[in-house]
């Protein structure tokens, strides 16, 4: 079965609002990663977060985890037009990469 | 740097045929892996390899094999194919210090079973 879950499965938004998703995962874990995957095409690498980290901040993106509640969070401030993607979480746990089925984000124009 | 490349792109096969799908990178990473995306779902680990001479199974590893001879290829088997293989296949290669880092993902192989 797959570790990671993310909530919303899908989320419609205008551009200019910020966007929040949600991943929770079963088991302990070294780090976790976050993915965007455009339609049919392979996936792109957003940002990592390990174990022993709280927060992270990579340009509009903000990532926190929660290794207690098992969940992590990905926000998307400033949201445009070309973030509409699949968005994923995975987790690395001894090498063994699982992913979560994903939030689909629209960004509405 | 080419990346993570994939060949073919694309494959139809019978059932009960074998085929080879290759995968091959040239940034030095020892972490490789496969994954399959069912359609609306997320990816799934096949195998993985974190080394040459290395390989292991991940979360659907049944009727496909894996052999790590060079850093850089990554070939999966698939033995006998069923129409349940249609699938998407991704390969990914990352470094390896401790955990698996940031993945560089291949364009991905469409692969129909009829």
């Amino acid at each position: 079965s797959q570790q990671g879950e993310e909530d919303p499965q899908a989320l419609s938004i205008q551009e200019g609002e910020n966007a929040t998703m949600n991943c929770s995962y079963k088991t302990s874990i070294n780090n976790l990663q976050w993915y965007r995957q455009n339609s049919g095409r392979g996936l792109v690498h957003l940002i990592l977060i390990r174990s022993n980290e709280r927060e992270k901040h990579s340009g509009r993106l903000r990532v926190t985890l929660d290794t207690s509640k098992k969940s992590s969070s990905l926000l998307i401030t400033a949201s445009r037009a070309a973030d509409t993607a699949s968005y994923f979480c995975a987790t690395d746990a001894s090498n063994d990469m699982r992913f979560g089925a994903g939030t689909r984000l629209t960004v509405k124009p | 740097n080419a990346g993570v490349t994939q060949t073919p792109k694309f494959q139809v096969l019978k059932t009960g045929q074998s085929m080879t799908l290759q995968c091959a990178q040239d940034m030095n990473h020892e972490y490789m892996s496969w994954y399959r995306q069912d359609p609306g779902m997320g990816l799934r680990l096949i195998h993985y390899s974190v080394g040459a001479g290395i390989t292991d199974q991940g979360e659907v590893p049944n009727g496909y094999n894996v052999s790590r001879s060079t850093t850089e290829d990554f070939p999966l088997r698939l033995l006998s194919a069923a129409p349940s293989q249609t699938s998407v296949y991704f390969c990914a290669s990352s470094s390896l210090a401790g955990d698996v880092g940031e993945q560089f993902f291949g364009p991905g192989t469409r692969l129909t079973v009829l």
